[in-house]
């Protein structure tokens, strides 16, 4: 089992609807979770994080984080073409030991 | 002025060949790592330096070696390269963050440096 599963895509979403990405991992003890945006040919680049349960909002973005369920989504509301990425789910599997497990990340496509 | 900058960009070679890659930051981290991505777009750790001292060492064959002379910079060199070698090699850093600042999880990333083996 993976440790941390994305649906790989891609992800079709008209612009200015919500585009919803899902990720779920595998270890129970993981404590932080977080959202990473990769244009092509580009490097990753940090634009959401969440260590409690609930929802986190941060402009048109929403995490939402349910520990229970090990589940760990990103809402983009007001989907712009500019969102168009892939997008990687990454957790902290071993806290107090800096490693980032990543997801397999899903591709976005924003449809003007 | 970049945070953290790689070179090359670009690496073509044959198997069998040796290279190098090197990376500096000038954002004053204590952290860098070395991740591989590969043609999926899998983004996985190889290894992790706190100033300059080696904390995390994945199961990389050890062609590869990672050098770090001082705390903004750490090198990746590659022995005997193989064709499954072909990826984007990312290196990144991060502030060390103890418990009691907090969880750890921001990583800067460089450009990549997109390694192709004949």
């Amino acid at each position: 089992q993976k440790e941390v599963e994305q649906n790989s895509g891609p992800l079709s979403v008209p612009e200015g609807a919500i585009a919803s990405l899902n990720c779920t991992y595998s270890d129970r003890v993981s404590q932080s979770f977080f959202w990473y945006r990769q244009y092509s040919g580009k490097s990753p680049e940090l634009i959401m994080s969440i260590y409690s349960n609930g929802d986190k909002e941060d402009g048109r973005f929403t995490a939402q984080l349910n520990k229970a369920s090990q589940y760990v989504s990103l809402l983009i509301r007001d989907s712009q073409p500019s969102d168009s990425a892939t997008y990687l789910c990454a957790v902290n599997s071993n806290f107090g030991n800096e490693k980032l497990t990543f997801g397999t990340g899903t591709r976005l496509t924003i449809i003007p | 002025d970049t945070a953290v900058s790689q070179t090359p960009k670009y690496l073509v070679t044959q198997m069998g060949n040796d290279k190098s890659i090197k990376c500096e930051q000038n954002l004053g981290h204590d952290t860098m790592y070395w991740y591989k991505q590969d043609s999926k777009k899998f983004l996985k750790i190889m290894f992790s330096y706190n100033n300059k001292e080696l904390i995390i060492n994945e199961t990389v064959p050890n062609r590869f070696s990672p050098k770090s002379p001082d705390k903004a910079h750490l090198n990746l060199h590659i022995n005997s390269l193989e064709l499954g070698d072909s990826a984007v090699y990312f290196c990144a850093s991060s502030p060390r963050l103890s418990r009691d600042r907090g969880p750890f999880g921001e990583l800067f990333f460089g450009e990549g440096s997109r390694l192709t083996v004949l």
